[in-house]
């Protein structure tokens, strides 16, 4: 069993469609973080979320937070080609850091 | 300023062996945090130190061990390989405990036992 446990496991979409990457849990962290990783490449930090229904945008991407610090979500405006790769939430609980179970997204030009 | 390093890039093992993996912090950065990723479970924390002092572990046998040196260097190293702990291992460092501020990862380790 996950902690993270993220939804869907797999997408792929047209370039230029718009999409929801979900990262659930049933425990409170205190800050939960996105992670966008690239095949033969080690995942790279997009954002840092803090507090409970927080939101947060990176260009054409918005990332919130859950008012109960129990879930986050990420949604793209418009993907692009470079857009492909590996979506990961992650945060830390206790004396351990989880990662999400990964979101692999495909956008087709 | 260079970033995360980690060697071997690849590394071919059999069963029973032991095997050391490497990772050069970025300057400056005391954190070090080792990960194991696999395409069935994911990526999964195995441990953390900071300023050569284990902080955190994960739920890993204790065939999996680690340690940091004083110029923040650390190394893994996993002993009586099993088929299982093929996977690509990754570290990160940061300036801060982990949690605290942003870890930046190396390319990874990746690990094959046959």
């Amino acid at each position: 069993t996950q902690l993270l446990e993220q939804s869907p496991q797999f997408l792929s979409i047209q370039e230029g469609e718009n999409l929801t990457v979900y990262c659930n849990s049933s425990s409170v962290f205190s800050s939960l973080q996105w992670y966008r990783q690239e095949p033969g490449e080690g995942p790279v930090l997009l954002v840092t979320v803090v507090t409970g229904g927080e939101v947060k945008k990176l260009k054409r991407l918005t990332f919130q937070f859950g008012d109960a610090r129990k879930d986050s979500s990420l949604h793209i405006t418009a993907a692009q080609p470079g857009d492909t790769g590996l979506y990961l939430c992650a945060g830390g609980t206790g004396n351990q850091f989880y990662f999400g179970t990964g979101t692999s997204l495909t956008v087709i030009p | 300023k260079a970033g995360v390093t980690q060697t071997p890039r690849y590394l071919i093992k059999t069963r029973g062996q032991q095997v050391t993996l490497s990772c050069s912090p970025i300057s400056g950065h005391r954190s070090v945090s080792w990960y194991q990723q696999t395409p069935g479970q994911g990526l999964q924390f195995l441990f953390e130190y900071f300023s050569e002092t284990q902080r955190n572990k994960g739920n890993f046998p204790g065939r999996f061990s680690g340690r940091q040196f004083s110029n923040s260097r650390s190394e893994m190293n996993v002993s009586t390989l099993e088929l299982g702990d093929s996977a690509l291992y990754l570290c990160a460092s940061s300036s801060a405990p982990l949690g605290y501020n942003e870890q930046f990862f190396g390319p990874g380790t990746r690990l094959t036992v046959l």
